[in-house]
């Protein structure tokens, strides 16, 4: 199967850690990507990581693998009130057409 | 660096109507180009994919009839929706990839069938 799913909303207070759950089903896939949505917005791709790794870290994101247990996950430090978005994971496959398959979409509401 | 563009944002038409909606990639050659499709408060749905002077691979259950896509140009790809019904009505967000795996996205473009 190919299905990814995602927690549907998240609320934290301002200042502090955010962290985003996604699991996914194909353990082919060979990258998986957070993106974020604002409203009325495209996605904006936030961090990637490659499969053969575990942890990613970029300024205020972290993401983890942990590939045995197909879940993925995005760690947002001192969160901040322009963070208040819909967060997508999505992986790819190296083979054929390069498809995304996309969760269900997280959304974030940061409390000031 | 990684920009795509989508024109036009907002379009609103009568019913039976097309209505052509474009995606550039601005700075990059786009080996290939997806459209998807998004409803309110949803995930997106990939309609299809598209290369560069080929055909487009429609995904199950999308009408290549309704949904007409060329993608004449490495920087340019364009779906055309024939006939459109208030049901078409819907946020269509386009994503080129270049010569690595990475999708970079569109703004989208918000069409409303009346």
């Amino acid at each position: 199967g190919e299905d990814v799913e995602q927690s549907l909303f998240l609320s934290v207070r301002e200042g502090d850690s955010s962290v985003i759950n996604c699991t996914y089903t194909d353990s082919s896939s060979t990258y998986l990507y957070w993106y974020k949505q604002e409203p009325g917005a495209g996605l904006q791709l936030l961090t990637y990581i490659f499969s053969n790794m575990d942890m990613k870290q970029d300024q205020r994101l972290t993401v983890l693998l942990n590939k045995k247990d197909k879940h993925l996950s995005l760690r947002i430090a001192d969160t901040q009130t322009g963070d208040s978005a819909i967060y997508f994971c999505a992986e790819s496959k190296t083979s054929g057409t390069y498809k995304y398959i996309f969760g269900t979409g997280t959304r974030l509401k940061v409390l000031a | 660096g990684a920009v795509v563009s989508q024109h036009p944002s907002w379009v609103i038409c009568k019913s039976g109507t097309s209505v052509k909606i474009e995606c550039r990639s601005l700075d990059f050659q786009a080996t290939t180009m997806f459209w998807y499709r998004q409803f309110p408060k949803q995930s997106l749905m990939l309609m299809a994919t598209s290369n560069e002077g080929s055909k487009a691979t429609y995904e199950q259950g999308v009408e290549k009839d309704k949904f007409l896509i060329n993608h004449a140009s490495l920087t340019l790809s364009t779906l055309t929706v024939t006939s459109a019904h208030p049901e078409d009505s819907s946020f269509y967000i386009c994503s080129a990839k270049g010569s690595y795996e990475t999708q970079y996205f569109g703004p989208g473009t918000r069409l409303l069938v009346l």
